[in-house]
């Protein structure tokens, strides 16, 4: 069975202070791992797309990278509008599902 | 945005009524799925479309069907509500030849009494 977990499950930020959120994952035959930003009362928000391990991706502030067992989602400098829940998400090879973690909740203080 | 939307936005229903949930995009995109998001659990799948009439089940199928008539139009239905499907359900949809990414719409707040 494919299994994400996502630590921490909270992580509160002064502005311009980097760090990582992490995602670790079990899963027969990975296709993708997915990063997605949530807002409240908002949909999921696709970020990237990461396919095999060694993969990193950027977009503003975000970085994220990928190895055979788990995900960083580095920010860099964060800004107030970075505050959301982060999801990440696995695809294995042999069907068209992603499998969810439950999620980290990032909140950057001014 | 990916062109995704979903009706009604909130929902209040009694249980033991039928609801039907609707998911519409204008992307032309092959997959389509519904998810419902808990605190605790995560997004999980409910059911999901790989075509017009072409269905299958998710983790959390028991209590739900879903029908797609139309590429663009995925419902979901909800037979004899109960207190436990009380949730927040999304539709997502993908393209699903080559880039596997899926888009989220934007939710449906439904709440059984």
């Amino acid at each position: 069975e494919d299994q994400v977990t996502q630590s921490p499950e909270a992580l509160r930020l002064q502005e311009g202070e980097s760090s990582s959120l992490n995602c670790s994952y079990t899963v027969s035959g990975l296709r993708g791992l997915f990063w997605y930003r949530q807002d409240p009362g908002k949909g999921p928000e696709f970020l990237f797309t990461l396919y095999s391990a060694g993969e990193e991706k950027e977009k503003e502030r975000l970085k994220a990278t990928l190895t055979k067992k788990e995900s960083f989602l580095h920010i860099t400098a964060p800004k107030p509008e970075d505050t959301a829940t982060y999801l990440c998400a696995v695809q294995a090879s042999r069907n068209e599902k992603l499998t969810f973690g439950t999620g980290t909740r990032l909140t950057i203080i001014p | 945005d990916a062109g995704i939307t979903q009706s009604p936005r909130h929902k209040v229903t009694e249980t033991g009524t039928p609801v039907t949930l609707r998911c519409h995009q204008t992307e032309n995109h092959r997959y389509m799925y519904w998810y419902r998001q808990d605190p605790g659990h995560g997004l999980r799948l409910i059911h999901y479309s790989y075509g017009v009439k072409d269905t299958d089940k998710g983790e959390v199928s028991d209590g739900y069907s879903v029908s797609r008539s139309k590429t663009e139009d995925f419902l979901l239905t909800l037979e004899s509500a109960t207190s436990s499907q009380t949730s927040v359900y999304f539709c997502a949809i993908s393209s699903g030849t080559g880039y596997y990414e899926q888009y989220f719409g934007p939710g449906t707040r439904l709440t059984v009494t």
